[in-house]
């Protein structure tokens, strides 16, 4: 299986500054259909996940501008421009080129 | 809007047996395929499984689940199902579904403990 692996899992944010998520994959996710399918999802307090960004960089509807996505291969990033306090959370990237679909750890997202 | 309405879930005894449906609507049922993620106390996302549009091959487990989970469909009634059989403890979790095998839209999850 591929395995996902995220950094830090722990981050503290000030408010309106940037944040940035690391996730890294055992192998390519490269797809034979040149696709790379890497998105990443949001879990808030007591909440379902929602996803925020799909193949690498591209934005669900409705999510704010200041959330970015970017990488190819075996290393991605999220990043948050400047911190808002609704988006406290736990951020998941997810592998969706493989089968079986894998998560990483997940990184817990929080004000400073 | 899309919606995704899960239910089902409950105490069962550990080796038990356990049905969990998801409705679907505001979208076309039959054109996804849908997805289920679980969710342990405190932990992170578990990718459980998935079926095709059909309901046909391709379908996919998770190597902690096969054998035992059977993931079907019914889209003259819009609606996934998971069947658990033989549970075990670390089968305790939320159970979400998810529209299609990219999850990009969750349902609110139903809770399922598994205890002796």
């Amino acid at each position: 299986d591929v395995v996902m692996t995220q950094s830090p899992l722990s981050l503290p944010v000030t408010l309106g500054q940037p944040a940035s998520i690391s996730c890294r994959s055992s192998e390519s996710l490269l797809s034979s259909d040149g696709n790379t399918y890497l998105h990443w999802f949001q879990q808030r307090p007591g909440q379902s996940p929602r996803r925020l960004i799909y193949r690498v960089s591209n934005r669900d509807s409705g999510v704010p501008d200041r959330f970015s996505g970017s990488g190819s291969g075996t290393d991605f990033t999220l990043k948050i421009s400047r911190m808002e306090a609704e988006d406290v959370g736990v951020y998941y990237c997810m592998q969706g080129t493989h089968w079986p679909r894998t998560f990483g750890q997940g990184t817990k997202v929080e004000i400073k | 809007e899309v919606q995704l309405l899960e239910s089902g879930g409950g105490l069962v005894q550990t080796g038990g047996s356990l049905r969990l449906s998801c409705t679907a609507s505001g979208f076309t049922f039959s054109n996804f395929g849908m997805s289920w993620v679980r969710q342990a106390p405190g932990k992170g996302l578990d990718w459980v499984s998935v079926i095709s549009k059909s309901g046909g091959f391709p379908y996919y487990y998770a190597d902690s689940v096969k054998g035992r989970f059977i993931i079907s469909r019914d889209n003259s009634k819009n609606t996934l199902y998971l069947q658990m059989n033989s549970l075990r403890d670390e089968d305790t979790a939320i159970y979400y579904c998810a529209k299609s095998s990219h999850l990009d839209v969750w349902g609110q999850g139903t809770t399922v403990i598994v205890s002796s």
